[in-house]
């Protein structure tokens, strides 16, 4: 099926340790995100693109990394995990002009 | 800046209940309005849209009236079902720089009992 496919689901980190959360989409959106969900906090934006070779921060980007090399891959980088980066992180995608986001599935990760 | 605000939750219902959620936003301009719809376990689902003033947008029974004269977007259901349980974005895109950037509500959990 078309959409977004976010992996892992799951994943424990130790404190330090780095890891990258896969995002690929399908539908040739330009626009791709990532956003983390906490509880009672809503989403927040971690970082964009609106396209490939194109990345800018959104409101909580200390920790991550991103980049964009093609218009279906925008992998999400932990740098150095931290117990305030347990969380559940969505990756988005969006043609724009107000078409709204196809979300993946999410991937929950707890940092201990 | 733009922001969006719901009416906290969780709300709990019996099944067949009316179901409104409300939604207040602030924006310069006259954005497009969405609401997004989050079952357990899953990412968000795009639920329903209105892209300019007195517009409704409907789906699945659910409906929303983009009312600029109160800034407000509520969602409604005339008779909830026990798999409407879910969590209920309201969400406020505006374009900035060449980007849809989207401002979401905290999210409004919705459980519906038999």
């Amino acid at each position: 099926n078309a959409g977004v496919t976010q992996t892992p689901k799951f994943q424990v980190l130790k404190t330090g340790q780095s890891m990258t959360l896969q995002c690929a989409q399908d539908m040739n959106h330009e626009y791709m995100s990532w956003y983390r969900q906490d509880p009672g906090m809503g989403l927040r934006l971690i970082h964009y693109s609106v396209g490939a070779g194109i990345t800018d921060q959104g409101e909580v980007p200390n920790g991550y990394n991103v980049s964009r090399s093609t218009t279906e891959d925008f992998p999400l980088r932990l740098l150095s995990a931290a117990p305030s980066q347990t969380s559940v992180y969505f990756c988005a995608s969006t043609q724009g002009a107000g078409g709204g986001y196809t979300f993946g599935s999410g991937t929950r990760l707890t940092v201990v | 800046g733009n922001s969006v605000t719901q009416m906290e939750g969780p709300v709990t219902l019996s099944e067949e209940a009316f179901l409104t959620i409300n939604c207040t936003y602030t924006a310069t301009g006259y954005p497009s309005l969405f609401w997004y719809v989050q079952y357990p376990g899953e990412g968000l689902q795009l639920l329903l849209k209105a892209t300019k003033a007195d517009d409704k947008g409907s789906n699945k029974g659910f409906e929303a009236t983009y009312r600029k004269e109160t800034t407000s977007f509520h969602l409604e259901k005339g008779s909830v079902q026990v798999s409407d349980s879910a969590v209920y974005f309201c969400a406020l895109p505006m374009n900035s720089g060449g980007y849809q950037k989207v401002t979401f509500g905290t999210g409004t959990k919705l459980q519906v009992i038999p």
